[in-house]
Formats: C-alpha cells, sequence, structure tokens
C-alpha cells in the first residue's frame, strides 16, 4: 500500500523556521516527482514546491523563494521541506504528494501536517 | 500564473440527484485538467485526469469533460459519501493552481 507520513510541524514564531519531513513507502520513491502543497485554515489549496527524481531540479512558489527549501533521500524514502523567515501566512496544513511530472496531478496524499505560525 | 474559476461555490443537493460542477481556467489548458474530492479533515483524493480519465477506484458516477478553457465535473446520482469539497487544478504549465473549490451540502 501506498503511504506518505508527513511530520514536523508545530508552532512557530514569526521569524522562525521548521523542517518537514515526509516519509515514502509503498512505492519506488525515487521514480517519481514529489510536491509540497499548502492549505490555510478553512481555505483552499496552494502548491508549494516540487522536486524531480533525483533532487537536481526545484520549483517553488515565488511567495516562498529564497525562504523554503525542498529536497529529497531517495536512500532515506523521505521528502523534506526546510522553511526559513515564517510569516503567519504561512500558516496552513501541508501535505506532500506523489507527482506526475514536472507539473502534473497529484497522488496520492499524506494526511497532512499543520504549521502555525504565532506570537 | 493560470487562474483557476469554479462554480458555483456551494451548492445543495439531495441523494440521487445529478450534480455539475464547473471550472473555468484564465487561459486554454488543453486537456491538463483534475478533479479531486475532499472530506473535512483528510486530505485531497485524486478523482480524475487529464479531464476525463478515472482514477483507479473512483466510482464510474463521476465523470470529467471538457477541454481548453471549460470544464466539468458531474456526478450522476450523488451518494451520501459524496458530499464533501471538490476542487479542479491545471496542470498545463507551473506553477499548478487550484480552483477555489465547491462545497457539495445536503440539502
Amino acid at each position: 500500500e501506498v503511504q506518505l507520513v508527513e511530520s514536523g510541524g508545530g508552532l512557530v514564531q514569526p521569524g522562525g523556521s521548521l523542517r518537514l519531513s515526509c516519509a515514502a513507502s509503498g512505492f519506488t520513491f525515487s521514480n517519481y516527482y514529489m510536491s509540497w502543497v499548502r492549505q490555510a485554515p478553512g481555505k483552499g489549496l496552494e502548491w508549494v514546491a516540487n522536486i524531480n527524481q533525483r533532487g537536481s531540479e526545484t520549483y517553488y512558489l515565488d511567495s516562498v523563494k529564497g525562504r523554503f527549501t525542498i529536497s529529497r533521500d531517495n536512500a532515506k524514502n523521505s521528502l523534506y521541506l526546510q522553511m526559513n523567515s515564517l510569516r503567519a501566512e504561512d500558516t496552513a496544513v501541508y501535505y506532500c504528494a506523489e507527482t506526475a511530472g514536472i507539473v502534473g496531478w497529484f497522488d496520492p496524499w499524506g494526511q497532512g501536517t499543520l504549521v502555525t505560525v504565532s506570537s | 500564473d493560470i487562474q483557476m474559476t469554479q462554480s458555483p461555490s456551494s451548492l445543495s443537493a439531495s441523494v440521487g440527484d445529478r450534480v455539475t460542477i464547473t471550472c473555468r481556467a484564465s487561459q486554454s489548458i488543453s486537456s491538463y485538467l483534475n478533479w479531486y474530492q475532499q472530506k473535512p479533515g483528510k486530505a485531497p483524493k485524486l478523482l480524475i485526469y487529464v479531464a476525463s480519465s478515472l482514477q483507479s477506484g473512483v466510482p464510474s458516477r463521476f465523470r470529467g469533460s471538457g477541454s481548453g478553457t471549460d470544464f466539468t465535473l458531474t456526478i450522476s446520482s450523488l451518494q451520501p459519501e459524496d458530499f464533501a469539497t471538490y476542487y479542479c487544478q491545471q496542470s498545463h504549465s507551473t506553477p499548478p493552481t487550484f480552483g477555489g473549490g465547491t462545497k457539495v451540502e445536503i440539502k
């Protein structure tokens, strides 16, 4: 069974940092693009970043460029999102998702991890 | 960026009703349009990809259609488990963008 499990969310002050992780199992992780997608409380879905199979190409939402870094460790079947200089507007549930190509559909998704940026 | 507009933003329907949700792109996206279902507190679930391909395991009462800028998700006979929020997403160009969602509620 394909499974994605996020961790690392929590409460952080504005300007702070947090590192999210996503553990993958049940599929050949190194064969797939992976993405982070977020959802602010009561709001819609917003793509944040994605990464190619080898980790050599990354793409970001404009509003997180220079602050967030997506990476992966194929030996550990894990995806990461390093988030620095966090702002209140980054408050959201962050989902990792397997992605069908550089710009594709997202399937499956993890259960999400909540990041709250507040003083 | 390509803007995706869904309508309506919410609707009320009864079990057994036929439900139609529309999604419009700000420019042509060919057939690069995907649909998701999200229930409260849960992750989104892929229903339809590239406009009309049914994801494995998704009931056949869900149907996607359209191309260019105008797309439709149709639920032929609404079931109790279909009450949820539905999102469209374009996969034509980066950044991938989502519609604002359509909440399907019980009448």
